[in-house]
């Protein structure tokens, strides 16, 4: 089953409100989280790196004041879209890194959040 | 940084056709994936890569990669309408660094 969770897996909210979402590994301790998103009828891009105990990294293009991420614990990563905007509406999915899986690398989808989709109005 | 290139980026074919999709690395990748997906919804694992030359095949989708592990091709033979959604490759360059994905292609099956 399923080594990942991903809460919400979807959330409606009104433009300039805050969403925060939760990926938490089950079973094992994830050192490092993947954020991605993925934009309609585009693939999945890296957003941001996570690491337990230490500033997040973000991709170019990414606005760390605006994607607060935290990963206070082994077990919990979260993501927080602050003053959300109609463009940040998105599909957001968290993946944990390789070297934290306790069974051998495969990025199956056991291993991924199973996603939340984000809608701005 | 490590690219891949995913084509074609859209694919409409007649049920009973063959179709391929290509994953192209600009670097030699540690483990090449293929993932079914839909907008908004999870991934579904179909097959993952890791030895040069390698070919697997699950019901009717085989993928290989190539010798030099930079290039793989998704192969479905006789298509169905099941077969229709967004495909991706995903590759992993080893160690804890991120998966990289291609663009996808969407695959459409008409009756």
């Amino acid at each position: 089953g399923a080594v990942v969770s991903q809460h919400p897996s979807w959330v409606i909210c009104k433009s300039g409100t805050s969403v925060k979402i939760e990926c938490r590994s089950l079973d094992f301790q994830a050192t490092t989280m993947f954020w991605y998103r993925q934009f309609p009828k585009q693939s999945l891009m890296l957003m941001a790196t996570s690491n337990e105990g230490s500033k997040a990294t973000y991709e170019q293009g990414v606005e760390k004041d605006k994607f607060l991420i935290n990963h206070a614990s082994l077990t919990l990563s979260t993501l927080t879209v602050t003053s959300a905007h109609p463009e940040d509406s998105s599909f957001y999915i968290c993946i944990p890194g390789l070297a934290d899986k306790p069974t051998p690398s495969s990025y199956n989808e056991q291993f991924f959040g199973p996603g939340t989709r984000l809608t701005v109005l | 940084s490590q690219e891949l290139e995913q084509s074609p980026q859209s694919l409409i074919v007649q049920e009973g056709k063959n179709l391929t999709i290509n994953c192209t690395s600009s670097k030699t990748l540690y483990g090449l994936y293929w993932y079914k997906q839909k907008y908004g919804e999870g991934l579904i694992f179909l097959m993952m890569l890791q030895k040069g030359g390698e070919e697997k095949s699950h019901e009717k989708i085989t993928a290989k990669l190539d010798e030099k592990k930079q290039q793989s091709s998704l192969h479905i033979t006789a298509s169905q309408p099941s077969h229709a959604g967004i495909y991706l490759c995903g590759a992993d360059m080893r160690g804890n660094t991120p998966l990289v994905f291609g663009k996808g292609t969407r695959l459409s099956v008409i009756a």
